[in-house]
């Protein structure tokens, strides 16, 4: 298993600004992925963090947007940028060890955009 | 398109058995995984079922069928800190998972 710690665990910001949430884990693991989750509604991929290169990003999420980064095997951040009320979210960092194997999750960073 | 349903909620009886239903239709299967979410948490790993038949693990058994496209969650004995968001996600082609809304469970006294 893997532990991950995400930091802030939440976090009220005001519109305009960007919010870079950290993402640690306990040992290295090959993939990294961040994730966005509406109150009541499923999980939403954003993009899954490349070490050393560009993220991948899902339709809808542009670079601009949630620029990430991924310098390492254990660590990731994502930056929501320029943010606005509907960016007001749960966002999730998430890594698995390998292929056909389970996800772990964060704990977690709860934005609210005023 | 990709595609998983499950119930939206559901409520049981503390002690009793509950069946989550989860179907899904995908671009490939690598197997499928159950996730229970408690409110302001984040999930945590349940099972992984990638045969069919029947995982147990305890009070909590999933079921696969990769002919029809679906799996349950049977939880048994239940108890209050069961109340929770259970999800089911399938891992596809590319080894992504495709998530599925959650069931809400209730547990009354």
């Amino acid at each position: 298993s893997a532990v991950i710690s995400q930091k802030p665990s939440r976090d009220i910001c005001q519109r305009g600004t960007s919010l870079t949430i950290q993402c640690q884990v306990d040992s290295q693991v090959t993939m990294m992925f961040w994730y966005r989750q509406q109150p009541g509604q499923s999980l939403t991929l954003i993009a899954t963090a490349n070490q050393g290169s560009e993220a991948t990003y899902e339709s809808g999420f542009v670079i601009d947007k949630f620029p990430i980064s991924r310098p390492n095997l254990t660590f990731s951040t994502l930056t929501v940028s320029n943010m606005s009320p509907e960016d007001s979210s749960i966002y999730l960092c998430s890594v698995s060890t390998g292929e056909g194997t389970e996800a772990f999750f964060g704990q977690g960073t709860r934005l609210t955009v005023v | 398109g990709q595609n998983i349903d499950q119930p939206t909620e559901m409520t049981a009886t503390e002690g009793a058995i509950v069946q989550i239903n989860c179907t899904y239709q995908t671009s490939g299967f690598n197997g499928l995984f159950w996730y229970q979410q408690h409110a302001g948490e984040a999930p945590t790993f349940l099972s992984y079922n990638v045969l069919d038949g029947l995982e147990e693990k305890g009070r909590f058994s999933s079921f696969l069928s990769r002919s029809k496209g679906y799996s349950y969650l049977l939880l048994k004995e239940l108890q209050m800190k069961d109340s929770a968001s259970y999800l089911c996600a399938v891992m596809d082609s590319n080894y992504q998972l495709i998530w599925g809304a959650g069931t809400k469970l209730i547990i009354k006294p």
